[in-house]
């Protein structure tokens, strides 16, 4: 059984410059969670998608938006970067939505804006 | 709103001595709660959630609703143990949205 994945590990942008952060879910997990974690903080849920759809959104603005794919990838893009940006973007997956079932993450992805 | 709190960023506990790592939450239904714990290069896992009731790497926690604490206990430190621990809470969202802790960085001294 495969992990949760997720690339690139690290990447350097401009502030102001767009990126894309990948994400493959653990096989027969539908279910897609997307969390950043600055310096010191534990991770902040930013949006989890299930079957394609955004089901719930944290408390981030529309600059951060998603995707989910058939095979239940996933994308996180990222617009007009800002410094603060700067954070470990950690994706999750779950075999369904809801209560009860246990999120599984991958090993995250470093973004550093300068 | 929800929130969860770890009052230390950093405890040091000998080998063999008993460890608590403290996690209070704020929620106004019936929360979930977990302990996850992220050991030197390797990647955020589950160690227990509340509503299991098991001792996982001899780790128990239990879920106070009076002083709503979620502590995590062991009764003897290993080395192993040593790692990040974050606590974290899910509520009545729909979708298991997870409410973390800032984490406390918990060290065994052999």
């Amino acid at each position: 059984e495969t992990g949760v994945t997720q690339s690139p590990t690290h990447l350097i942008k401009t502030r102001g410059q767009q990126v894309t952060l990948r994400c493959s879910s653990q096989s027969g997990h539908n279910t897609v969670s997307w969390y950043q974690q600055a310096l010191g903080q534990g991770p902040q849920f930013i949006f989890q998608y299930y079957r394609e759809e955004e089901n719930g959104r944290g408390n981030f603005p529309p600059r951060f938006s998603g995707l989910q794919f058939p095979n239940y990838s996933s994308e996180l893009n990222v617009n007009a970067l800002e410094l603060d940006d700067s954070a470990l973007y950690l994706c999750a997956s779950s075999p369904r939505t809801g209560r009860g079932y246990e999120q599984y993450f991958g090993p995250g992805t470093r973004l550093t804006v300068t | 709103a929800q929130r969860v709190t770890q009052p230390e960023k950093l405890l040091s506990v000998f080998k063999g001595a008993p460890v608590e790592l403290k996690c209070n939450y704020s929620y106004s239904g019936s929360p979930e709660l977990f302990w996850y714990v992220q050991y030197s290069r390797q990647r955020l896992q589950l160690l227990l959630r509340h509503i299991s009731r098991e001792s996982i790497k001899g780790f128990t926690a239990d879920l106070n609703k009076g002083e709503t604490s979620f502590h995590l206990k062991k009764p003897f430190a290993q080395e192993e143990d040593s790692a990040m621990y974050y606590c974290a809470l899910s509520g009545n969202f729909g979708n298991e949205k997870l409410t973390f802790g800032t984490g406390t960085r918990l060290t065994i001294i052999p």
